[in-house]
């Protein structure tokens, strides 16, 4: 199947410093990848949906100015947390549509595990 | 917001008996699809349902939707130690990738 990569796979950061997190779909491309975040044993919260060489479509309630997200080619989107806080520690993964009419089936990367202290 | 809800929350069961889980949605799908989360772990598709679907076996898997009562089921049969995982049910309004998630069945198989 298809491959999304995503990286790093944990990462731990100083409170106010910003985090870059890259999702890169390997054998295919992706002109939409989505964002979701994960709290511990809870279920994928939708961030936003990026779009290759256009603006990212945020989630309600999600701050686009505090989750910067940029699809500059057909393999590559990146989410960036800014200025991070101990509230942002979560899971984040992203995933990847191929096939059919548009990209019903979803191959999701293994995710980003970040820890703000 | 979640669209899914599903039960049980959890789900402990020996090797070789059948696991059930069930999931609810509130508004009208394009499809439905099930995915399975080890722990720590990046999602992994186990099936996909359209709304035009009302049942559909992929090896030890079987999927159910009643589009009539907004719900869906999935059945592991014969399961397995390695099938411990969260189970999520997501559900698609159109074609273009963007799902919900409900909040997910926590399974455990033991040897």
């Amino acid at each position: 199947g298809a491959v999304v990569s995503q990286h790093p796979s944990w990462v731990i950061c100083k409170s106010g410093t910003s985090v870059k997190i890259e999702c890169r779909s390997l054998d295919f491309q992706a002109t939409t990848m989505f964002w979701y975040r994960q709290f511990p044993k809870q279920s994928l919260m939708l961030m936003a949906t990026s779009n290759e060489g256009s603006k990212a479509t945020y989630e309600q309630g999600v701050e686009k100015d505090k989750f910067l997200i940029n699809h500059a080619s057909l393999t590559l989107s990146t989410l960036t947390v800014t200025s991070a806080h101990p509230e942002d520690s979560s899971f984040y993964i992203c995933s990847a549509g191929v096939g059919g009419t548009g990209r019903e089936k979803l191959f999701f990367g293994s995710g980003t595990q970040l820890s703000v202290l | 917001s979640q669209q899914g809800e599903e039960d049980p929350q959890a789900l402990s069961i020996q090797e070789g008996e059948n696991a059930t889980m069930n999931c609810s949605y509130k508004t009208s799908i394009n499809n439905l699809q099930w995915y399975r989360q080890n722990s720590g772990r990046g999602l992994v598709h186990l099936i996909l349902i359209r709304s035009n679907e009302r049942e559909k076996h992929s090896g030890r898997l079987r999927v159910t939707l009643d589009t009539s009562k907004k719900s869906s089921s999935l059945l592991i049969t014969a399961s397995r130690a390695a099938d411990t995982a969260s189970y999520f049910c997501a559900t698609a309004t159109d074609s273009w990738g963007k799902l919900q998630f409900g909040a997910g069945t926590q399974v455990v198989v033991t040897p």
